[in-house]
């Protein structure tokens, strides 16, 4: 079965440009994950999903990232104002009832 | 922030040595994970060792847990250049049913042939 796909895997804005990033979770994965990776350094937790409910958003870095999962299923992260220090790269991952998280290939985005 | 540190930040072997990594971590954990990663790439699970377990194999995979030093180990035996990879291990915290996962620095794996 296909795994989690994320697009677009690569994405140049502008400073200031708003960008949206989506995640395409395993069907039937109830919990959902996205995490950001800066070059050289582990995955951080930004904001979890467990179906359209986003239950902590702790992680979020400031008020200009937003992520959505309106129907349980596909979710977007929006960042708005992109700053150079957003640039990274975006881990989707999404879980069933184990605590196996199964992760996407990740969108790398570059801010200039 | 990160939970812990990996130790080395990286590593080069022979194909066919073993390769041991160690992490450290701050905080009490329910379970912890080893993930791998490819340049480029997505994470992929490897294994999981429970609060309650001490060690714990899977393959070519050997992962202790030591809670009283809040430290890991992830050994993989015979390596082989398709083990070249960044590996992390990673602690969870439960947030409504599942668990966010946070993630050490990482330890980058070179087997060169």
């Amino acid at each position: 079965g296909a795994g989690v796909s994320q697009s677009p895997r690569y994405k140049v804005a502008k400073r200031g440009q708003d960008v949206a990033l989506r995640c395409d979770p395993i069907s039937g994965h109830v919990s959902l994950f996205w995490y950001q990776q800066a070059l050289g350094q582990g995955p951080e937790f930004l904001t979890y999903f467990q179906n359209e409910a986003q239950l902590d958003k702790s992680g979020l870095p400031s008020d200009r990232f937003f992520a959505e999962r309106p129907e349980g299923s596909v979710s977007t992260l929006k960042i708005q104002r992109t700053q150079q220090e957003d640039s990274a790269v975006y881990l989707c991952a999404s879980t069933g009832h184990h605590y196996e998280q199964y992760f996407g290939p990740g969108t790398r985005l570059t801010v200039t | 922030s990160q939970q812990g540190e990996e130790d080395p930040q990286a590593l080069s072997i022979q194909e066919g040595e073993n390769a041991t990594m160690n992490c450290s971590y701050k905080t009490s954990i329910n379970n912890l994970q080893w993930y791998r990663q490819n340049s480029g790439r997505g994470l992929v699970h490897l294994i999981l060792i429970r609060s309650n377990e001490r060690e714990k194999h899977s393959g070519r995979l050997r992962v202790t847990l030591d809670t009283s030093k809040k430290s890991s180990s992830l050994l993989i035996t015979a390596s082989r250049a398709a083990d070249t990879a960044s590996y992390f291990c990673a602690t969870d915290a439960l947030t409504g049913t599942a668990s966010k996962l946070t993630f050490g620095t990482g330890t980058r794996l070179q087997v060169t042939l």
